[in-house]
């Protein structure tokens, strides 16, 4: 069974240029999830899914942070434009039931560097 | 507040069991234990959870004390790839987040 997919794995730009972020979660799991890890800390939740809907997302910088997951499937995360401080690893999970957020399954991540 | 302390970092000799220590002295009863683990640049990944009373599986076992304060996870026979960071997390069955904190980070030495 294949696992999360990320792309791209690694993505550096200036800063003030937008970035976009893929996921394609395991097949079947309804609820996605996008974190942010900074060095050396633990992964921060930025936004749930539970199919096509985005039902916490409380943590998400709106004002740059945007996404989607339109057929309640992969999804895409933006950040738009992107500042020094952005500077992280993208990462995204899925579980396969709505409601049950102990269990996750995540990518590899998407490793962000801006200058 | 925190609801996990764990030490920041331990090594362990290649061939040991590696014991993972975590306090959770305000855990309640309906919360559980669960333990993750980041191998180096790669996604978190579950290895182990429980309620109160011990469990084992293929990856790890995990021992709680009585009064579910605290928690050992243990890894039999530690192998290199099993250097990582250790994430203790504290939380309701059901529809509450994963919250990491810092982990301790386990170096598995030669």
């Amino acid at each position: 069974e294949a696992g999360v997919v990320q792309s791209p794995r690694y993505k550096i730009i200036e800063k003030k240029q937008p970035v976009a972020f893929w996921c394609n979660p395991i097949s079947g799991h309804n609820t996605l999830y996008w974190y942010r890890q900074n060095l050396g800390q633990g992964p921060e939740l930025l936004i749930r899914y539970e199919n096509e809907e985005a039902v916490d997302d409380s943590q998400l910088p709106k004002d740059r942070f945007s996404a989607e997951r339109l057929k309640g499937v992969d999804s895409t995360l933006k950040i738009q434009p992107a500042e020094l401080g952005d500077s992280a690893v993208y990462l995204c999970a899925s579980s396969p039931r709505v409601g049950r957020q102990e269990t996750q399954y995540f990518g590899p991540g998407t490793r962000l560097l801006v200058l | 507040d925190a609801k996990t302390t764990q030490p920041p970092s331990m090594d362990c000799a290649e061939g040991r069991a590696a014991n993972l220590p975590c306090n959770h002295s305000t855990i309640s009863g309906n919360e559980y234990v669960y333990w993750y683990r980041q191998i180096h640049s790669q996604g978190p990944q579950y290895i182990i959870h429980g309620l109160k009373n011990n469990e084992t599986n293929e990856m790890a076992s995990l021992i709680i004390t009585e009064d579910r304060k605290s928690s050992t996870l243990i890894l039999p026979h530690a192998t290199l790839r099993d250097t990582a960071v250790y994430y203790c997390i504290v939380i309701i069955f059901g529809n509450e987040k994963l919250t990491f904190g810092t982990g301790t980070r386990l170096t598995i030495i030669p």
